[in-house]
């Protein structure tokens, strides 16, 4: 079945240290993957998301490439803030039959960032 | 514009009690799904709502939990009778349209005693 692999948490960094996230999965057909963030109290909201191979998400700094042969879709970012602390979800979205679609979470990465 | 809307935020009750959380997904979507997150299990999927639906309720845990959707406005997950091992946050999130990002709830936090 589809899976999604990220990489285990946590992860504690410096203020403007370089990000990476490592997020891969397994999946028939051709997925949309999607990078969730949750902060503190909150709902998951979306973060960026690519729906086909060599697509590049991005938003507020952070970047995602979909990337086929090596069936993975990692999340950078540059410099990160204190504020960019929060837990990680990387998803995918497949077909579960007929026009209905559903998706599937890795375990979430727990990130915190020091000043 | 408003979000996905759940209620109520905190729940806390009795082992054995009847529990109802509440959804209103984003005006014109019409896929919803509920997921429950536990620090042991992460975040899983229960059941999900197509067009008023129910299209895959495999990751609801027992006879205990059932969902309705009785129009594209609203929906509800009940859990009758409650036990301990159900305190979670529950999450309601809904999408337009196929394989398109879902927009999640602020969760409900349901503490079970």
């Amino acid at each position: 079945g589809d899976s999604v692999t990220q990489m285990e948490g946590p992860v504690t960094l410096s203020e403007e240290a370089f990000l990476t996230i490592n997020c891969t999965y397994t999946a028939t057909g051709y997925p949309s993957l999607f990078w969730y963030v949750q902060y503190p109290g909150e709902g998951l909201q979306l973060l960026l998301k690519a729906t086909k191979a060599d697509d590049k998400g991005s938003n507020k700094g952070f970047e995602a490439t979909y990337r086929k042969e090596t069936t993975s879709f990692h999340l950078e970012k540059g410099s990160v803030q204190v504020s960019d602390s929060a837990v990680y979800f990387c998803a995918l979205s497949t077909n579960s039959g007929g026009s209905n679609y559903k998706l599937t979470f890795g375990k979430g990465t727990l990130l915190t960032v020091n000043p | 514009d408003a979000g996905v809307i759940q209620s109520p935020r905190h729940e806390v009750t009795e082992m054995g009690q009847e529990v109802t959380l509440r959804c209103k997904p984003i005006s014109g979507h019409n896929s919803l799904f509920w997921y429950r997150q536990t620090m042991m299990r992460g975040l899983e999927l229960l059941i999900y709502f197509n067009n008023n639906v129910p299209i895959d309720d495999s990751g609801m845990p027992e006879d205990r939990f059932s969902a309705k959707m009785p129009n594209a406005s609203f929906s509800t997950l009940k859990i009758q009778p409650s036990e301990p091992r159900d305190s979670a946050v529950y999450f309601c999130a809904s999408s337009l349209g196929q394989g398109i990002a879902q927009f999640f709830g602020p969760g409900t936090r349901l503490t079970v005693l």
